[in-house]
């Protein structure tokens, strides 16, 4: 079974732009979660998406936002981008709640 | 809200025994979760505690104490392949929704 795979692997963008990243789970794996992860600061909790439905959200401004679609692939936008927003992206896949998460490998997001 | 405890460095000796601890303070419990991380790569689950007691899966243990609000992960006969970044992970019921809360990551040095 394909892992987690997410697009791009490396971005570089300015302050003020917008920029999307992209998941796709594991096969049969409804639940999508994304996270920021910066250094000394672990995995922060963006948001939750289950069958096409945001589930949970984390403390993060609306500037952050996502979705799912019916093939259960994610997407995720930060729109006006700051530079503290520079940070690897991951996101990762479960069947159902109670269950292992299986990360990506991340994108890695700068901003200048 | 939810928060977890665990130290932020660790150095051992190669072949040694070394246990990381994490505390945590949650409401709706459901287990703890480990994971790895190397630098550079997706985080990787390690184990999962939903009852008291020792669970272990090879080199690795992980310990849970739900009345102390505690657990550990202990790894044996350390290889410096083991050099990572592991982080405590609390899974519990919130907004209607199993959740997972991840800890700010322990970074564990494996020395000759």
């Amino acid at each position: 079974k394909a892992g987690v795979t997410q697009t791009p692997r490396y971005l570089i963008k300015t302050r003020g732009q917008q920029v999307t990243l992209s998941c796709s789970p594991i096969s049969g794996h409804r639940s999508v979660s994304w996270y920021q992860q910066t250094p000394g600061q672990g995995l922060q909790f963006l948001f939750e998406y289950f069958s096409e439905t945001q589930r949970n959200k984390g403390n993060f401004p609306g500037r952050f936002s996502g979705r799912q679609f019916s093939n259960s692939r994610s997407e995720m936008n930060v729109s006006t981008l700051e530079l503290g927003d520079s940070a690897l992206y991951l996101c990762a896949s479960m069947r159902r709640g109670l269950d292992t998460q299986y990360f990506g490998p991340g994108t890695r997001l700068t901003v200048l | 809200g939810q928060s977890l405890e665990q130290p932020s460095e660790v150095t051992a000796v190669e072949g040694a025994i070394v246990q990381i601890n994490c505390t945590y303070q949650t409401s709706g419990f459901y287990g703890l979760s480990w994971y790895q991380q190397h630098d550079g790569g997706a985080p990787t689950f390690l184990s999962y505690n939903a009852l008291d007691g020792l669970e272990e899966t090879g080199r690795f243990s992980s310990f849970l104490s739900r009345s102390d609000s505690y657990g550990y992960l202990l790894l044996q006969e350390l290889q410096m392949k083991d050099s990572a970044s592991y982080f405590c992970a609390v899974g519990y019921s919130g907004a209607g929704s199993y959740q997972l809360t991840f800890g700010k990551g322990t970074k564990l040095s494996v020395i000759p």
